[in-house]
C-alpha cells in the first residue's frame, strides 16, 4: 500500500517562474491539503481539496493555486515565485479531511533563485 | 482565532531520562489537538491524538499526553527517552471555530545525549 507520494524531490526555479508539484494520496483517500514548511518553522497551511474543489484555504495570496482530479491526485501551482517562496512544500491525505489523521508524504525542496 | 505555543525550541534529554515537550493552545471551540514527529530527511508522522475523550492519550512508541483545559495544555511525555526520540516534534490544533484547518506550533527539536 504505497503512502503519499510527492513530485519532484527536489526543484530550483528562478524569480518570477511559475511551478506545479504534484500529490498522490495514500490510497482510499480522499482529501487532500498542502503546507508549506520553511526552514527551522513548523509547517503553514496552504490549502485543502475535497471532491475536486478548494474547502479551507490559509493565508496565503492567490499565486499559490491548486486542483484535484477525480482520481483524488493533486497540484500546487506557484505564479510569480519570489525569493521568499523557498521552502518544503508537503502534501498531506486523510478521509474526509476533519481533524482526521494526516498522512504526509517527504516533501518538495524548492528553492528560489 | 486558535493558535499554538510549543514553550521551548530546543529540549535536551540524556538517554533514559524522561521526556517532556510543552504545549499550550488557544481555542474557542473544543479542539482537536494532534502531536506529530518529523524525523531528519523523513515525513510528518501522527504520534497521538486527543479528541475529547480521555484526557490523556496514549500515542505511538511510549508517548503520551494529557489534554488540560483548565491550563489550555497538551504536553508530551515519554517517561524514559532513547537516542531514536532525536526528533522535531509539533503540536497541532484544529477545531470547528477556524474551519478545521491544521494549525502546527513552531517545533521543539528533541537532542538525546547517550
Amino acid at each position: 500500500d504505497a503512502g503519499v507520494t510527492q513530485s519532484p524531490t527536489h526543484l530550483i526555479k528562478t524569480r518570477g517562474q511559475q511551478v506545479t508539484l504534484r500529490c498522490s494520496p495514500k490510497s482510499g483517500h480522499d482529501t487532500v491539503s498542502w503546507y508549506q514548511q520553511a526552514l527551522g518553522q513548523g509547517p503553514q497551511f496552504i490549502f485543502q481539496y475535497y471532491e475536486e474543489e478548494e474547502r479551507q484555504r490559509g493565508n496565503f495570496p492567490d499565486r499559490f493555486s491548486g486542483h484535484q482530479f477525480p482520481n483524488y491526485s493533486s497540484e500546487l501551482n506557484v505564479n510569480a515565485l519570489l525569493l521568499g517562496d523557498s521552502a518544503l512544500y508537503l502534501c498531506a491525505s486523510s478521509l474526509r479531511g476533519f481533524n482526521e489523521k494526516l498522512f504526509f508524504g517527504s516533501g518538495t525542496q524548492l528553492s528560489v533563485l | 482565532a486558535q493558535s499554538v505555543t510549543q514553550l521551548d525550541s530546543h529540549v535536551s534529554v540524556s538517554e533514559g531520562t524522561p521526556v517532556l515537550l510543552r504545549c499550550n493552545y488557544s481555542s474557542s471551540y473544543s479542539p482537536s489537538l494532534f502531536w506529530y514527529v518529523q524525523h531528519p530527511n523523513k515525513g510528518l508522522q501522527l504520534l497521538l491524538k486527543y479528541t475529547s475523550a480521555a484526557t490523556l492519550v496514549k500515542g505511538i512508541n511510549g508517548f503520551e499526553a494529557e489534554f488540560k483545559k483548565s491550563e489550555t495544555s497538551f504536553h508530551l511525555t515519554k517517561p524514559s527517552a532513547h537516542m531514536s526520540d532525536a526528533a522535531e516534534y509539533f503540536c497541532v490544533v484544529s477545531d470547528l471555530a477556524g474551519g478545521f484547518k491544521t494549525i502546527f506550533g513552531a517545533g521543539t527539536r528533541l537532542f538525546v545525549k547517550a
